[in-house]
């Protein structure tokens, strides 16, 4: 079974504040994502990478980074939070060769910034 | 890249209806179609997929059905319960798609009245 793990459920953060969002993956998937959820907006794509030390921007990538140290583990970086990052965050996974590969959801991160 | 348009944004049924969600992609080189459910406070999970050399694809109440020529496809769930309840999203991904990005819909929140 695929596990998709993100470390911190529910955050508060302050504005200016730098916030840092780990994902780990346990199945040696090459691919992973980062996701933004907000009501009728769907899921956003932020980042993704498809190789250790390779990211790939997505639609919103303005206001965060990524950093993919390690195969297993992606993490998504606030420099500076700012109350319009108050969102939900999901992380996902999949393997790389070809489409079609079934992407694998974490359980998402609650970020909220005042 | 590829757009992917999804309706309603929500549908209320009765217990036992049936429902539909449908959505259109822009790119003609999409070739896959999974579609994920969301739970309430949970991950999105794949319910169903559809890859384009097939029509149709059915998985106990729940199918998925494609035409390529008009570029839609749609979800199909017979026999409503409360526990389908949740949100629904579709999406594509075409071969020129980078390493297996999926471009996802808006998505559709269904609820089932007893």
């Amino acid at each position: 079974d695929v596990k998709v793990t993100q470390s911190s459920r529910y955050l508060v953060k302050r504005t200016g504040e730098k916030v840092f969002l780990e994902c780990v993956q346990d199945m040696d998937h090459e691919n992973m994502f980062w996701y933004r959820q907000d009501p009728g907006l769907g899921l956003r794509l932020i980042y993704f990478s498809y190789d250790v030390k390779m990211k790939e921007k997505g639609d919103i990538p303005e206001g965060y980074s990524v950093s993919r140290e390690k195969k297993e583990r992606f993490s998504l970086i606030l420099e500076s939070a700012s109350t319009n990052q108050t969102s939900m965050y999901l992380c996902a996974s999949s393997l790389r060769v070809g489409s079609g590969n079934t992407i694998y959801f974490g359980e998402g991160s609650w970020l909220t910034v005042v | 890249g590829e757009n992917v348009e999804q309706h309603p944004s929500t549908l209320s049924v009765q217990e036992g209806d049936s429902a539909v969600i449908k959505c259109t992609y822009s790119d003609s080189a999409s070739n896959y179609f999974p579609w994920y459910k969301q739970e309430l406070g949970k991950r999105p999970q794949l319910i169903i997929d559809i890859r384009s050399n097939v029509g149709e694809k059915k998985d106990q109440r729940i199918a998925v059905t494609l035409n390529k020529t008009a570029k839609h496809f749609s979800l199909h769930i017979t026999e409503t319960q409360p526990e389908d309840s949740a949100v629904y999203f579709c999406a594509a991904t075409y071969r020129g798609s980078t390493l297996g990005r999926l471009y996802f819909g808006r998505g559709t929140q269904l609820t089932v009245w007893p």
